[in-house]
């Protein structure tokens, strides 16, 4: 079974600054990966996922994470963060099966004016 | 397009009483989920369907009940509520099983009292 580790809580960053929300997985076969965003009193969204090819991929916002197979990891990244991408994110992982995706506990990103 | 809409959004119940958290989805999504999430613990999965008339127990089912009698709709029952289910629900869809990314509800806030 896989399972996902979310390692930071709560990242506190200021505005325009860069941040990585890191994401680690286990798992002995091929998965799929998503990051999920989750503003309050909403539920979750998808932000961005990697299926197969390139092992970069970014989303609409600015958001982008890299699948790193060695080091089983998807870290989320964005080079600049704006008031508006203060949220709680998700990592999760998914193999075959439709019961065979688990999230991580979560990351809340508050950005700092 | 409404998406994947849950109702109620606040619940107040009391320990034994019983309720049923309403979904419906306007996708045409074969696959329909209910999670819970619990703060720090991320979101953990109750009952899953993959279609009209099929449903199957996902991590944490105990307490729990569903059906799916249309593909629209995956109502799920509290019958006997218990304080350890308070908690926030979310139902979510997707057009299939790997590696296509589930749409949300907004969830539904349940406090057992």
């Amino acid at each position: 079974a896989q399972s996902v580790t979310q390692l930071d809580s709560q990242v506190p960053v200021f505005e325009e600054a860069p941040v990585e929300l890191r994401c680690n997985y286990s798992s002995s076969v091929s998965v799929y990966l998503f990051w999920y965003v989750q503003y309050p009193n909403q539920g979750l969204q998808l932000l961005l996922k990697y299926l197969s090819g390139s092992t970069l991929v970014e989303s609409i916002n600015g958001f982008e994470a890299e699948f790193n197979k060695s080091q089983t990891s998807f870290h989320l990244r964005k080079p600049s963060v704006h008031i508006s991408d203060t949220a709680e994110y998700f990592c999760a992982v998914s193999g075959a099966g439709a019961n065979n995706l688990f999230f991580g506990t979560g990351t809340r990103l508050t950005v700092i004016p | 397009n409404a998406g994947v809409t849950q109702t109620p959004k606040f619940r107040i119940l009391k320990i034994g009483q019983s309720m049923t958290l309403q979904c419906t989805q306007d996708m045409n999504h074969n696959y329909m989920y209910w999670y819970r999430q619990d703060p720090g613990m991320g979101l953990k999965l109750i009952y899953y369907s993959v279609g009209a008339g099929i449903t199957d127990k996902g991590e944490v089912p105990n307490g729990y009940n569903v059906s799916r009698s249309t593909t629209e709709d995956f109502p799920l029952r509290l019958e006997l509520a218990a304080p350890s289910q308070t908690s926030v629900y979310f139902c979510a869809s997707s057009y299939a099983d790997v590696g296509s990314p589930l749409h949300f509800g907004n969830g539904t806030r349940l406090t057992v009292t």
